[in-house]
């Protein structure tokens, strides 16, 4: 079966300093990656995607993620967090008609 | 439209009652999906359309449950003699590429109808 691990749900860090939320997917077929993000009282938003190529990919407000096809891995980081950056972060993948998410990462940055 | 709309944005209803629950994709997007987001569920995947056809309906969590597409563009997702258990936010995301073909599937998602069932 599909799914997708995200580690550390609630994670709580101060301005400035760098944030790497982890994801790991269970998914036996070829896999395009997301991290979508869910600022407070918004609705989800495409953060970056990968498709294939390089797999170090870049997003929108300065979030990258690496893809890691030995690990299985499709981790998010941002060196310098803001206080905008405050909103819970998903990991997805398409395979089999759908998005599978994982649980989400609720994170807050404290000023 | 600009993006997915969904209504309406919140239903507050009695236990046993029906509920109808609506989404307009964005225009020309073939491909349209219901997912609900709850409290310790994160985003289950309800039911995919392509078209005006539901070929994976698998996530429909009973037969309670039922959505339809018309004209390929405009969804309505049922619940029929809600529970209490029914409550959360419904999504509906629509996206352009065809399931299956050489492109990836980029979802974007509609704000959600928030279901409350007392």
């Amino acid at each position: 079966a599909q799914s997708v691990s995200q580690h550390n749900h609630h994670v709580i860090l101060s301005e400035a300093a760098s944030l790497e939320l982890g994801c790991n997917y269970s998914y036996g077929g070829t896999v395009n990656l997301f991290w979508y993000v869910q600022y407070p009282g918004q609705h989800l938003q495409l953060l970056l995607k990968y498709f294939s190529g390089d797999p170090l990919v870049k997003g929108i407000k300065g979030f990258e993620a690496e893809f890691i096809k030995s690990k299985f891995s499709f981790n998010l980081r941002k060196p310098s967090v803001q206080w905008s950056d405050t909103a819970e972060y998903f990991c997805a993948f398409y395979g089999n008609n759908r998005l599978a998410f994982g649980k989400g990462n609720q994170v807050v940055v404290i000023p | 439209g600009a993006g997915v709309s969904q209504s309406p944005s919140n239903k507050v209803t009695e236990k046993g009652k029906d509920v109808e629950l609506r989404c307009d994709p964005i225009s020309g997007h073939t491909a349209l999906y219901w997912y609900r987001q709850s409290l310790g569920q994160g985003l289950e995947f309800l039911i995919y359309f392509q078209g005006n056809s539901a070929p994976d309906k698998s996530g429909l969590p009973s037969d309670r449950f039922s959505a339809e597409r018309t004209g390929g563009s405009v969804s309505t997702l049922t619940i029929q003699r809600t529970q209490q258990e029914d409550s959360a936010v419904y999504l509906c995301a629509s996206s352009l590429v065809v399931a299956g073909g050489s492109g990836a599937n980029v979802l974007t998602f509609g704000a959600g109808s928030r279901l409350t069932v007392l």
